[in-house]
């Protein structure tokens, strides 16, 4: 079946430091790629998403890239702030009505 | 847009009680609707598929009798959760998808059970 794995936290990061949360995925056919966010104590939100090889998702100054031949999509930001502190989940899509697949989660800690 | 409200948050019951949680899309129509399973510091498991109109899909290993599932309209989809047990204990997140806007899924807030 579809899996995902990204890197475990918690990761810690100072303020305005570089960013990347490493994702990586095995599927059958060809996924969608997404990115949520869980602020503390709030549901899931969107915060981008790929639907095909080397389609760049971004918003908030975030960036993934979906690279079929790695399988990854990697999530990036290049001056983090204290609000960015949250858990971040990558899933996939097989597409269709099929239900998201979850990475484990990263913990983001981002201190002032 | 693509606002999914949950309802209740939060809830506590007795043991051997049933439990229903509603999830609605407020602004689009959801022909399939999602719901997951949080354990605390862990990923999300998705239990079933809700299909409005039709049975619900249910991933391996999840109780059909025990997890009833209905989406009776294109907005709304209800997760009760019969004869709870402790164990039962889990924070519940819906989704819909809206494929208007790219097929992505919208969270609701969560319902976290605690059963006693």
């Amino acid at each position: 079946g579809d899996s995902v794995t990204q890197m475990e936290g918690p990761v810690t990061l100072s303020e305005e430091a570089f960013l990347t949360i490493n994702c990586t995925y095995t599927a059958t056919g060809y996924p969608s790629l997404f990115w949520y966010v869980q602020y503390p104590g709030e549901g899931l939100q969107l915060l981008l998403k790929a639907t095909k090889a080397d389609d760049k998702g971004s918003n908030k100054g975030f960036e993934a890239t979906y690279r079929k031949e790695t399988t990854s999509f990697h999530l990036e930001k290049g001056s983090v702030q204290v609000s960015d502190s949250a858990v971040y989940f990558c899933a996939i899509s097989g597409g269709g009505a099929d239900g998201l697949t979850f990475g484990k989660g990263t913990h983001l800690i981002i201190q002032p | 847009g693509a606002v999914v409200s949950q309802h209740p948050s939060r809830v506590i019951c007795k043991s051997g009680t049933s439990v229903k949680i509603e999830c609605r899309s407020l602004d689009f129509q959801a022909t399939t609707m999602f719901w997951y399973r949080q354990f605390p510091k862990q990923s999300l498991m998705l239990m079933a598929t809700s299909n409005e109109g039709s049975k619900a899909t249910y991933e391996q290993g999840v109780e059909k009798d025990k997890f009833l599932i209905n989406h009776a309209s294109l907005t709304l989809s209800t997760l009760t959760v019969t004869s709870a047990h402790p164990e039962d204990s889990s924070f519940y997140i819906c989704s819909a998808r809206d494929y208007g806007l790219g097929g992505a899924q919208y969270f609701g807030p969560g319902t976290r059970l605690l059963v006693l």
